[in-house]
């Protein structure tokens, strides 16, 4: 099936630091990636939807200076936390949708997540 | 907006035993609705999903019927399985647009031997 890899998978950083994740897509072309957020035994929050070639969409309240999406290929998007702080600390979390099937059979497959603990 | 509400956990049950993970919704239009699951340590991974109304998905033993009049999307298993244990994740996705994911708050399964 479809694979989706992030790096890194646990990074630790200061604060003030900025600290990039990378989201690939392993087998397959994705013109639309998505980027969530996930606390603790809590569900994921939509932050922003990446698309190839064109600014990211950010949902409500998300700060687009502070999280920085860049979709550079079909294959990589990367989310960038700048000046992260305690409160960025989270687990994060990237999908990918397969543009080359049938509409109707458009299917997200989602990466392992990364665990940014900023101390 | 859109939304999803599923049962909270955690479910602990006896392997063998019959699993209900309630699910309903608030949508516009039609949406697809979806059952991802996360098994400890892992992603997400898509376990069964349904784009119309009166559609069944199904997986592993897993099903789920898309009822439009009561907005629901019941998860349910005959005989559950100490590798079930995971935690289940009902979700729904507009089909204009972005199509992006709406989940709900997710429901710890653990089965017991």
């Amino acid at each position: 099936g479809a694979v989706v890899s992030q790096h890194p998978s646990r990074v630790i950083c200061k604060s003030g630091t900025s600290v990039k994740i990378e989201c690939r897509s392993l087998d397959f072309q994705a013109t639309t990636m998505f980027w969530y957020r996930q606390f603790p035994k809590q569900s994921l929050m939509l932050m922003a939807t990446s698309n190839e070639g064109s600014k990211a969409t950010y949902e409500q309240g998300v700060e687009k200076d502070k999280f920085l999406i860049n979709h550079a290929s079909l294959t990589l998007s990367t989310l960038t936390v700048t000046s992260a702080h305690p409160e960025d600390s989270s687990f994060y979390i990237c999908s990918a949708r397969d543009s080359g099937g049938a509409l109707w059979t458009d299917t997200q497959y989602f990466g392992p997540g990364t665990r940014l603990t900023v101390l | 907006g859109n939304s999803v509400t599923q049962m909270e956990g955690p479910v602990t049950l006896s392997e063998e035993a019959f699993l209900t993970i309630n699910c309903t919704y608030t949508a516009t239009g039609y949406p697809s609705l979806f059952w991802y699951v996360q098994y400890p340590g892992e992603g997400l991974q898509l376990l069964l999903k349904a784009t119309k109304a009166d559609d069944k998905g199904s997986n592993k033993g897993f099903e789920a019927t898309y009822r439009k009049e009561t907005t629901s999307f019941h998860l349910e298993k005959g005989s559950v399985q100490v590798s079930d244990s995971a935690v289940y994740f009902c979700a729904l996705s507009g089909n204009t647009g972005r199509r992006a994911l709406t989940f709900g708050s997710g429901t710890r399964l653990q089965v017991q031997p």
